[in-house]
């Protein structure tokens, strides 16, 4: 089943703060999460394995909520280089395929 | 260096044609996957293999065919019978089959394909 993504689009300013969440009416396994530039491939960001497991890449972190089957990407004091669309990407066992959200796209601007 | 090639990057075809789409990779990954992207939309999984010689059928593989003969090639014909062909196709790779859960994918440039 989709996982469900929001908001759909977010704008921001330089600096400012973002959140992007992705919901699941399954229990989940893991969830990961990928951010695409326009036209270009998607590139890995982080894994969130069941347990509430918080990650944290630079500015950018996440977190697993298992109770709640939810994830939320947290992206603070953005970036420039932080535009592009905002995927997430759940599986419900440890064997089984993704299945991926719509996406978020996230527009930083200067 | 190691990565996953596709080619072409855009391909026209006349409707009523197959096409292929090439995906290679050196990566030495067990497991590789098509997705198929349309625009403002997720990706949605075409077919996958988790080991040579075989693979299953994604959300939406009718249409479609795939083989998997070489570790390192996973080819996608996009046949006359798939109704709207015209979308970005991504082709990944992960290690170790039966991990997809947690293994990262890695993910090729892309082939945008266009049949009108």
């Amino acid at each position: 089943q989709q996982p469900v993504q929001s908001p759909q689009a977010v704008i921001l300013r330089e600096g400012e703060d973002a959140v992007i969440n992705c919901s699941s009416s399954k229990a989940l396994y893991s969830v990961h999460w990928y951010r695409q530039k326009h036209g270009e491939a998607p590139v890995f960001l982080m894994i969130l394995l069941k347990g509430g497991e918080q990650k944290g890449h630079e500015k950018i972190s996440a977190s697993f909520n298992e109770k709640k089957q939810q994830s939320s990407l947290y992206l603070t004091a953005s970036q420039l280089s932080y535009s592009g669309t905002y995927f997430c990407g759940t599986s419900e066992t440890s064997g089984s395929r993704l299945t991926f959200g719509e996406g978020t796209q996230l527009t930083v601007n200067p | 260096d190691g990565g996953i090639t596709q080619s072409p990057k855009y391909l026209f075809r006349k409707e009523g044609q197959n096409v292929t789409l090439s995906c290679e990779q050196n990566l030495n990954h067990d497991a590789m996957y098509w997705y198929r992207q349309d625009p403002g939309q997720g990706l949605r999984l075409i077919y996958y293999s988790q080991i040579v010689n075989d693979f299953q059928k994604g959300d939406i593989a009718e249409g479609y065919s795939v083989s998997r003969e070489k570790k390192e090639s996973f080819p996608l014909t996009v046949t006359s019978a798939q109704k709207n062909p015209t979308a970005f196709y991504l082709c990944a790779s992960s290690r170790t089959p039966g991990t997809s859960a947690y293994r990262e994918q890695y993910f090729g440039p892309g082939t945008r394909l266009t049949v009108t």
